[in-house]
């Protein structure tokens, strides 16, 4: 099945620093990829939804200047958390729509723990 | 505004046991729904994947059914294994596009 990963695994990083965070699809073409964010207990919560070439759509309450979404190429995504606090502290999740595939499956990548100290 | 909500948040059951874990949904104008498997720490399993048109489906020993009317989507899981023990999570697509609306989940631990 498809592959997606994301680099770094984990990472923990000082307070005041940006932290960039990838997302591939490794063997088929995303022409869509979403961030997600999950605190702990809680649900997923969607980011932002970025399409190739093109402006990230960030959800309501997201922060666009913080997390800054890169949609590069058809398998790159890549999520910048700026001027990282502990608040942001969470796991974050991409997922990607394949472009040839079926219209309604996404692929998850393995995630990202981010802590900021 | 799409809720999801899985009850219970946390289940423990002994192996061999067949179980249920639900999920309700507040607006029954879904495209799909889907049931996730959450490993800790790491990224999400697609488990089963199920349109609107559709009642139910299975892979292996995971059954999941929907009923849009009432609401509701259940997982069954059969003849529970340790392996089994995960986080188990619903995500209700609104429409075609791949927006998820996403359960706080269901902690499933299997004891030996």
């Amino acid at each position: 099945g498809a592959v997606v990963s994301q680099h770094p695994s984990r990472v923990i990083c000082k307070s005041g620093t940006s932290v960039k965070i990838e997302c591939r699809s490794l063997d088929f073409q995303a022409t869509t990829m979403f961030w997600y964010r999950q605190f702990p207990k809680k649900s997923l919560m969607l980011m932002a939804t970025s399409n190739e070439g093109s402006k990230a759509t960030y959800e309501q309450g997201v922060e666009k200047d913080k997390f800054l979404i890169n949609h590069a190429s058809l398998t790159l995504s890549t999520l910048t958390v700026t001027s990282a606090h502990p608040e942001d502290s969470s796991f974050y999740i991409c997922s990607a729509r394949s472009a040839g595939g079926r219209t309604d499956t996404q692929y998850f990548g393995p995630g990202t723990r981010l802590t900021v100290l | 505004k799409q809720e999801v909500t899985q009850i219970p948040a946390a289940l423990s059951v002994p192996e061999g046991e067949n179980l249920v874990l639900n999920c309700s949904f507040t607006d029954s104008a879904i495209y799909n729904l889907q049931w996730f498997r959450q490993d800790p720490g790491k990224g999400l399993t697609s488990l089963l994947l199920i349109q609107s048109s559709q009642r139910e489906q299975t892979s292996g020993r995971l059954n999941a059914s929907l009923d849009k009317s009432s609401g509701r989507s259940t997982l069954y899981i059969a003849a529970s294994q340790p392996g089994d023990s995960a986080t188990y999570l619903c995500a209700v697509g609104p429409d075609s596009n791949y927006q998820l609306i996403w359960g706080a989940g269901t902690k499933l631990i299997i004891k030996p």
